[in-house]
């Protein structure tokens, strides 16, 4: 059975870095490309960040571009997003999402982590 | 990147058919046929209903159906049933390598 559990979340200050991860298991993590997506509270679904199945390749929202970092450890079965300079629109519960093996569909995801960045 | 465009709710009997748009540009939905769409409960993560414009995963009934015409793409249920009601949320590719998700559809079952 393949699950995403993600944990890292809390309560940080506007300015402050936060390190989400996301265990995944029940499947080949290293050949699937992973995903970040949020949901800032009573709002819509946002993409924030894909990741190659290697790891080398990465692309970002505009929104998080420069900002926020996604990575992996495919020794570990661990999807990583590091979020740095973090603003109050950032408050979200964040979901690790795994990507089809073609398509960019996303047929599996976490149950979420909340960030709060609030003073 | 702009969410790509959907009504903000949509209703129906049971029993009944609805369908919800999903508008884009020729940068996404126009050009790409990387188009899903995502069922989401209160609380819940989101669930995948139809992926590639039309195709249905594993386990999702065959009242959900998908399709394209030019920049738009919809998804239909075929007979509205109490459990359908959700939030239901489109997606595509871009030309800028990246996803973009729609605003959200509201779905009540009356």
């Amino acid at each position: 059975e393949v699950q995403l559990v993600e944990s890292g979340g809390g309560l940080v200050l506007p300015g402050g870095s936060l390190r989400l991860s996301c265990a995944a298991s029940g499947f080949t993590f290293n050949t699937y490309e992973m995903n970040w997506v949020r949901q800032a509270p009573g709002k819509g679904l946002e993409w924030v960040s894909y990741i190659d199945a290697s790891g080398t390749l990465m692309y970002y929202a505009d929104s998080v571009k420069g900002r926020f970092s996604i990575s992996r450890d495919n020794a570990k079965n661990s999807l990583y997003l590091q979020m740095n300079s973090l603003r109050a629109e950032d408050t979200a519960v964040y979901y690790c999402a795994r990507q089809a093996r073609t398509g960019w569909d996303l047929g599996y995801w976490g149950q979420g982590a909340l960030v709060t960045v609030s003073s | 990147q702009s969410a790509l465009t959907q009504p903000a709710s949509v209703s129906g009997s049971p029993g009944q058919p609805i369908t919800i748009s999903c508008t884009g540009t020729s940068s996404d939905v126009g050009i790409y046929n990387y188009v899903s769409w995502y069922q989401q409960h209160p609380g819940k993560a989101p669930k995948l209903m139809i992926y590639d414009v039309s195709n249905r995963p594993s386990g999702v009934p065959d009242r959900f159906s998908g399709s394209k015409s030019g920049n738009t793409a919809s998804l239909s249920i075929s007979g509205l049933q109490a459990e359908d009601e959700a939030d239901y949320y489109c997606s595509s590719f871009t030309s800028s390598s990246t996803l973009v998700f729609g605003t959200g559809t509201k779905v009540t079952v009356l």
